[in-house]
């Protein structure tokens, strides 16, 4: 079952804008990442904010994290063309053991020059 | 791709018969992961492994077999291939399960006839 899911399903933007997705998901969680992937490629692994941490920064990169809405965001600044990707939401549910990432569905990024 | 290989890249087989996808790393990593990709579903886990001969299902099991006989290897198998496999293929490796960050590979595109 899915666990995040991601809004909007596709984001299309000029160079320098900022883009904002979304994920929201169901259970309580350990940490919720983001994924980028390339057409054609595997994800990279982008940010990884843990559930007691509310705002998180890498270079561009801007994730915030809501608990009680069980929501996130990811804020991409400036934009450029290599940023065009698939973006994914991946949250590490908050049960004991073996901890595995569930994805959302994803969101399609086009950054036009 | 984070030192992680999956071979075949490409494959087109017949229904009813039999597929093994071959995941190889080189970071020693003791986690490793199998999914499958379909449009509108995102990544879906297929099964896992956490350490040698070690592993367990996913959330997509049913028709997957998988082996680890080596760190290095983990091998997914398709017991008799039908056109709802179909899908693309990625593996993943991590080191750690607290924070469980995953490193995939290139991915391998199954097409089942």
């Amino acid at each position: 079952s899915q666990q995040g899911e991601e809004d909007p399903q596709a984001l299309s933007i000029q160079e320098g804008e900022n883009a904002t997705m979304n994920c929201s998901y169901k259970t309580s969680i350990n940490n919720l990442q983001w994924y980028r992937q390339n057409s054609g490629r595997g994800l990279v692994h982008l940010i990884l904010i843990r559930s007691n941490e509310r705002e998180k920064h890498s270079g561009r990169l801007r994730v915030t994290l809501d608990t009680s809405k069980k929501s996130s965001s990811l804020l991409i600044t400036a934009s450029r063309a290599a940023d065009t990707a698939s973006y994914f939401c991946a949250t590490d549910a908050g049960n004991t053991g073996f901890q595995k990432l569930v994805f959302g569905t994803g969101t399609r990024l086009l950054v036009s020059p | 791709d984070a030192g992680i290989t999956q071979s075949p890249r490409h494959k087109v087989t017949e229904t009813g018969t039999p597929v093994t996808l071959r995941c190889h790393q080189t970071e020693n990593h003791r986690y490793m992961y199998w999914y499958r990709q379909d449009p509108g579903h995102g990544l879906r886990l297929i099964h896992y492994s956490y350490g040698v001969k070690d592993t367990d299902k996913g959330e997509v099991s049913d028709g997957y077999s998988v082996s680890r006989s080596k760190t290095e290897d983990f091998l997914l198998t398709l017991e008799s291939a039908t056109s709802s496999q179909t899908s693309v293929y990625f593996c993943a490796i991590g080191h750690s399960v607290i924070y469980n960050e995953q490193f995939f590979g290139p991915g391998t595109r199954l097409t089942v006839l």
